[in-house]
């Protein structure tokens, strides 16, 4: 099994570019997950879905955009870089009991 | 809203015994659970409670009360390899948090030879 796939691992953007972050999970699990993490701190939701065509904003989502069309895939949008996007972005599907996570992305914008 | 608090550090020594504590504030929730981070690493799940008590897994165990809102994970036996950062999480239910899964700031545990 795939678990939870993110790519790619590692990204540099200028500021004011655009990128797609893409997840993708075979576990057929309804809710998924954005993530950021910087250094030294904990996990800040920024969009989460609890199935197809549904999505909804976590507790960081300006400058991001998310989409749902299918229970595997679950795409994160930023629209125009910033520097205070720096950071490690981590997507998840969860089960009844147990979140699975991708292995991460190291966005740097400078 | 939902929040977690945790210690932002702990010591201790291998061998040693130790408890790391969450609390939370939440309209409703599934339940408690509980990740593991090495540095540069994703969260893997370690534990989960979705009732009250105490739930077992080898060296760690990890505990909720619903009524004092309050969790904790206990790990035994401390080993060098258990160096890292823990996360405790809870999973709204309700009130336009249905399916929202927020994490604690985490807690680094420093094992000491």
């Amino acid at each position: 099994n795939a678990g939870v796939t993110q790519t790619p691992k590692f990204r540099i953007l200028k500021i004011g570019q655009s990128m797609t972050l893409q997840c993708t999970q075979d576990m057929n699990h309804n809710y998924m997950y954005w993530y950021r993490q910087d250094p030294g701190m904990g996990l800040k939701l920024i969009y989460y879905s609890v199935g197809a065509g549904i999505t909804d904003k976590g507790e960081v989502p300006n400058g991001y955009n998310v989409s749902r069309s299918t229970t595997e895939d679950f795409p994160l949008r930023l629209e125009l870089a910033a520097p205070s996007q720096t950071s490690v972005y981590f997507c998840a599907s969860i089960s009844n009991t147990e979140a699975f996570f991708g292995q991460g992305t190291r966005l740097t914008v400078v | 809203g939902q929040s977690l608090e945790q210690p932002s550090e702990v010591t201790a020594v291998e061998g040693a015994i130790v408890q790391i504590n969450c609390t939370y504030q939440t309209s409703g929730f599934y339940g408690l659970s509980w990740y593991q981070q090495h540095d540069g690493g994703a969260p893997t799940f370690l534990s989960y409670n979705g009732l009250d008590g105490l739930e077992e897994t080898g060296r760690f165990s990890s505990f909720l009360s619903r009524s004092d809102s309050y969790g904790y994970l206990l790990l035994q036996e401390l080993q060098m390899k258990d160096s890292a950062s823990y996360f405790c999480a809870v999973k709204g239910a309700g009130s336009g948090n249905t399916g929202k899964l927020i994490f604690g700031q985490g807690t680094t545990l420093q094992v000491k030879p």
